[in-house]
Order: structure tokens, then sequence, then C-alpha cells
């Protein structure tokens, strides 16, 4: 069974910029959450989307967005960015998702990085 | 409010002895827990997970106890190997309604090296 695809694995862009990054989940998985993780915040939870919506959102602005499509597959799209949003961004995908207590499991994640 | 939390940032250890890993919480409504291994330009490897209505659950080498008294969890690795070297996170999903959908609360992580 293949794992948790994301692409591309590295990125860079210059500050103002926008990014897209791509999720493709564990076949018949159909919860798909994102993470960005930097060496001072660790991991930290950016949404979750389940059968193509959003059913949680984390503590960050509005210039993170994402989408998920009728085949599960997601994307993540960072607006304006900002040197700070330099990070590992992380994409996991389980079967429903935390309420039943069904383990996440990750890609290998997209380095992006702002100059 | 870090609500995960490893306090020791990293721990070194002899092959064929035991590793112990630790975790603290802070959140009761967490009620699922899980541990991941983490090498260099990967993703997170899950490797063990607890439910809250159990206190241990046993993986060959790896054994997660819970205590929720204490709001402790810990990780066991028996016997550890140069293999094992890696950073291993503990993570926290719970029951809080909406607010649970999909999301793991991380610790900062243990740097774990298994000496030859």
């Amino acid at each position: 069974k293949a794992g948790v695809t994301q692409t591309p694995r590295y990125l860079i862009k210059t500050r103002g910029q926008q990014v897209t990054l791509s999720c493709s989940p564990i076949s018949g998985h159909r919860s798909v959450s994102w993470y960005q993780q930097t060496p001072g915040q660790g991991l930290q939870f950016l949404f979750e989307y389940f059968s193509e919506t959003q059913r949680n959102k984390g503590n960050f602005p509005g210039r993170f967005s994402g989408r998920q499509f009728s085949n599960s597959r997601s994307e993540m799209n960072v607006s304006t960015l900002e040197l700070g949003d330099s990070a590992l961004y992380l994409c996991a995908s389980s079967e429903q998702g935390s309420f039943s207590n069904q383990p996440q499991h990750f890609g290998d994640g997209t380095r992006l990085s702002i100059l | 409010d870090q609500q995960v939390k490893q306090n020791s940032p990293s721990l070194s250890v002899q092959e064929g002895r035991i590793s112990i890993l630790n975790c603290d919480y802070t959140n009761s409504m967490f009620d699922y827990f899980l541990w991941y291994k983490k090498y260099p330009a990967e993703g997170p490897t899950f490797l063990i997970s607890i439910s809250s209505i159990k206190d241990k659950n046993e993986d060959g080498r790896f054994t997660v106890f819970l205590n929720k008294s204490a709001k402790h969890l810990s990780l066991h690795i028996v016997p550890s190997q140069p293999g094992d070297s890696a950073v291993y996170f503990c993570a926290a999903s719970g029951m809080a309604g909406g607010t649970s959908y999909g999301k793991l609360t991380f610790g900062q992580g243990t740097i774990l090296t298994v000496h030859p």
C-alpha cells in the first residue's frame, strides 16, 4: 500500500509570492491534516479536511488555506509569503480522523524556503 | 501553552539496554496518545498508540504505558538498537468537540542515540 505522497519535496520562494503544496493520502483514507514544523515552534496543526470539508483549523492567519478534492487529495496554499513561513510542511492521512482513534500517517513533507 | 511536554531533549543509551522516553500532558480531554519516530529529511513514522481506556500497549520491542492520574505516558524500547536512533515525538488527541477533528498536539521531541 502506497504511503502519503507530498509534492514537491523542496520549494524556494521569495517574500510576497504564493505557493501551493500537494498531498495524496493513503488509498482509502478520507481525512487529511496539515502541519507546520519549525525549530522554534515544533509541529503545529494547520487544518484538517474530511470529505472535501474543512472540519478543524489551527491558529494560523488566513493566508494559510487548503482544500480537498473528491478523491481525498488535498492542497495547501500560502499567499503573500513571509520569511517566517520557511518551514517543513507535513501532510498526514487517516481513515476518519481523531474521533475514531486511528493513527495519522505522515508524508515526508515539503521543505519551503522563503528568500 | 504547551499541552504536551517532553522534558528531556535528548537520551543516550547503550545497544541492548532499555530506552525510556517520557511525555507529560496537561489537557484532561486528551484520550488517545501516539508515539512517532522521525529521521532527518523524512516525515514522522507512526510507532504505537494507546487509548485512555488502557494503561499499557505492546508491539514487539515497543511498549507504551499511560498513567492517567499523573497525566504521563512513556515509551519503552527493549532491546534498543542503533537503528532506533532518531527523534521521538509523543502526540495526543482528544474528544474536545469540533476542535479535535484531525488534530494531533505534539511534544517538542526527544533525540534518542543508541550507541553500539
